[in-house]
């Protein structure tokens, strides 16, 4: 089965750096996703990581460390627009792609 | 051209109707998925189907059932609907390549509520 974790709920400052943390615990590996997702809206994909390492675009990166089962998600000069849920996502076998519960990130002024 | 189009957006039915939502997309996607989002926003696997094949089915009442007419159409339905099937449910597409970002896209999702 897959398992994933993330915390439910972050508040950062507008012009700040925030870290969104998620681990997991899969049976079969083939990449793992972020989205993200404004109140009401469709999920939006933001970032895909199937080898270890920082895949870094514009004020978004993303860090995937396969051997620890941890990714983390950073976003850089933080916007008020930025107010979402960030859903970690993990591609199992068979295309089934698993979703985490959701962080809910709060930019405050 | 919206990509991952589902209709309807909004449904409002009693309990133990029945009900369907139809879910296309234009992009030669391979797969296609149903995700049901609940209430605390938890968004959950349902159904996946790969060129009109059932690959997926997580424990889903046998009151769901999809049907794949052809690969770019996955749609739903629902039998002798409940109070706990109102939720957002959500039409997606991948195109499943070894190696490569299977990004997902999703439709804008239905509104489901059971009164």
């Amino acid at each position: 089965g897959q398992n994933i974790d993330q915390p439910t709920e972050m508040t950062a400052t507008e012009g700040a750096i925030v870290q969104i943390n998620c681990t997991y615990q899969t049976s079969g590996f083939n990449g793992l996703f972020w989205y993200q997702q404004h109140a009401g809206e469709t999920p939006t994909f933001l970032s895909y990581n199937v080898l270890d390492g920082l895949e870094e675009k514009g004020r978004f990166s993303s860090f995937l460390s396969r051997s620890k089962g941890y990714s983390y998600l950073l976003l850089k000069e933080l916007q008020m627009k930025d107010s979402a849920s960030y859903l970690c996502a993990v591609k199992g076998g068979y295309q089934k792609v698993t979703f985490g519960t959701g962080t809910k990130l709060q930019v405050i002024p | 051209d919206t990509a991952v189009s589902q209709t309807p957006k909004y449904l409002v039915t009693q309990m133990g109707n029945d009900k369907s939502i139809k879910c296309e997309q234009n992009l030669g996607h391979d797969t296609m998925y149903w995700y049901k989002q609940d209430s605390k926003k938890f968004l959950k696997i349902m159904f996946s189907y790969n060129n009109k094949e059932l690959i997926i089915n997580e424990t889903v009442p046998n009151r769901f059932s999809p049907k794949s007419p052809d690969k770019a159409h996955l749609n739903l339905h629902i039998n002798s609907l409940e109070l706990g099937d109102s939720a957002v449910y959500f039409c997606a597409s991948s195109q499943d390549r070894q190696g490569l970002g299977n990004t997902i896209y999703f439709g804008e999702g239905s509104w489901l509520t059971v009164v």
